[in-house]
C-alpha cells in the first residue's frame, strides 16, 4: 500500500515564525501536492511538484514556498507564519492505482495552529 | 479556476437508509473522483468515474456521470454508521495529475 507520511500530525507556533512541514511517500511518485483545508472553503491547492526541483504555484501560494531536493520528500514552508495560516494541511502524491486509474494519496494531515 | 461543488453541504440520515450526495462541476473533464475523509484524517480515494462512462459501482457505492450537465452523484447504499464522514468529488479539469476539489458534504450517519 502507498503511504504518504506527514511529520507532525499537531503543530503550535508563533507568529513570525518560520515553520516547516514536511511530507514523504514512498511510492516513487514524481507528483506530490499541498493543500490546506478550511472549513468552508473545502481544499485548495498550495503547490505542486512535478519532479525533484521541479515546483508550480497552486490557487493559494501567496505566504507559502516548497523545496523538493529528493522525489520522496515534499516539503511546505511557511516563511513567517500568520494567524491567518492556522489550518489543516494535507499532503498528496499522485500514482496509478491499477489498469489506467490513477488517484492521489493523502498524508493524515498537520493541523497547524499560529498563535 | 473550475470549482466542484457538493450538494447538500450536510446530510443526516438514519443507519440502513440510502445516502445521496450531489457533485456540479464547470468545465470539462477526463474523469471525476470521488473522496472520504473521516474527522480529521486525510481524504481517502473511493472510485473514479471516466467522462465516456456514465454509471459505475463498488460495494455499496453507487456513482453517476452526466457530463451534458456537468454533474456526477454518488449513492451509499444501506449505510452504516463507519460512513459517517465528509465526502469530496475531485475533477482533473483535463490535467491529469492536478485535482479540484469540492467543498465537500459532511454524512452523518444515526445509529
Amino acid at each position: 500500500d502507498v503511504k504518504v507520511t506527514q511529520s507532525s500530525r499537531y503543530l503550535v507556533k508563533r507568529t513570525g515564525e518560520k515553520v516547516f512541514l514536511e511530507c514523504v511517500q514512498d511510492m516513487d511518485h514524481e507528483n506530490m501536492f499541498w493543500y490546506r483545508q478550511d472549513p468552508g472553503l473545502g481544499l485548495r491547492l498550495i503547490y505542486f511538484s512535478y519532479d525533484v526541483k521541479m515546483k508550480e504555484k497552486g490557487d493559494i501560494p501567496e505566504g507559502y514556498s516548497v523545496s523538493r531536493e529528493k522525489k520522496e520528500r515534499f516539503s511546505l514552508i511557511l516563511e513567517s507564519a500568520s494567524t491567518n495560516q492556522t489550518s489543516m494541511y494535507l499532503c498528496a502524491s499522485f500514482g496509478p492505482r491499477g489498469g489506467n486509474s490513477y488517484e492521489q494519496y493523502f498524508g493524515p494531515g498537520t493541523r497547524l495552529t499560529v498563535t | 479556476s473550475q470549482q466542484g461543488e457538493e450538494d447538500p453541504q450536510a446530510l443526516s440520515i438514519q443507519e440502513g437508509e440510502n445516502a445521496t450526495m450531489n457533485c456540479s462541476y464547470k468545465t470539462s473533464i477526463n474523469n471525476l473522483q470521488w473522496y472520504r475523509q473521516n474527522s480529521g484524517r486525510g481524504l481517502v480515494h473511493l472510485i473514479l468515474i471516466r467522462s465516456n462512462e456514465r454509471e459505475k459501482h463498488s460495494g455499496r457505492l453507487r456513482v453517476t456521470l452526466d457530463t451534458s450537465k456537468k454533474s456526477s452523484s454518488l449513492l451509499i447504499t444501506a449505510s452504516r454508521a463507519a460512513d459517517t464522514a465528509s465526502y469530496f468529488c475531485a475533477t482533473d479539469g483535463g490535467g491529469a495529475q492536478k485535482l479540484v476539489f469540492g467543498q465537500g458534504t459532511r454524512l452523518t450517519i444515526n445509529p
